[in-house]
């Protein structure tokens, strides 16, 4: 079944950190860019992050919000994508969607179920 | 930043009705311009690609258009199902940013 599941989220304290990960199957992993999106408690989509493939080796992009604190890698030989998330805020707390681009990079067209980040003391 | 400003924010219609949605960008974004779709406590759906090419899967009664600055979600006639909350997002320049959202409710 061609499918993304995201695990790894939970309750963190303000300052912590917190690494998601995203698992695929069905498909060729290693060839397709993958984002990192975000949803906070009764809000619209914000998008975090991207990671491109081997053949652009590997590089990120990130929005202004996260950029310095989160992280976005992946492991294609365990074809899953990962969120390191350091110095969290409240303004943090969502749940984390990751998504796969299609080869165009015109949309995500597959998403996950998506994990819930609290920051909360 | 690319700004994606959708109208309206709320829609109230019936079962049947056609309606469109607008977004706005404060940038030329050429077409790479997306439409999802999303239901509570669930996760987008992509309808719409490229401003216009129909998401495999999707029913033909979604329909996208539009060019540089403007465009627009159409449902050609509204089903149960399709009462929802939509998105537009634009892919043309980092950061992608998505728009506020519409949410179409049953009149």
């Amino acid at each position: 079944e061609v499918q993304l599941v995201e695990s790894g989220g939970g309750l963190v304290q303000p300052g912590g950190s917190l690494r998601l990960s995203c698992a695929a199957s069905g498909f060729t992993f290693s060839d397709h860019y993958m984002d990192w999106v975000r949803q906070a408690p009764g809000k619209g989509l914000e998008w975090v992050g991207r990671s491109r493939n081997k053949v652009h080796s590997y590089t990120t992009e990130y929005a202004a919000s996260v950029k310095g604190r989160f992280t976005v890698s992946r492991d294609d030989s365990k074809n899953s994508l990962y969120l390191q998330m350091n110095s969290l805020i409240s303004e943090d707390t969502a749940v984390y969607y990751c998504a796969r681009v299609l080869p165009s990079g015109t949309a995500d067209d597959l998403w996950g179920r998506g994990t819930l980040v609290t920051v909360s003391s | 930043d690319i700004q994606l400003t959708q109208s309206p924010s709320f829609l109230s219609a019936s079962v049947g009705d056609g309606v469109s949605i607008s977004c706005r960008t404060s940038q030329g974004i050429r077409s790479y311009l997306a439409w999802f779709q999303q239901k509570p406590g669930k996760a987008p759906k992509l309808l719409i690609y490229g401003t216009s090419t129909l998401q495999s899967g999707v029913p033909s009664r979604f329909s996208g258009s539009g060019s540089g600055t403007e465009f627009t979600l159409t449902i050609s006639s509204l089903q149960p199902e399709d009462f929802a909350t939509y998105y537009c997002q634009q892919l043309n320049s980092y950061p992608l940013t998505f728009g506020g959202g519409t949410k179409v409710e049953i009149k």
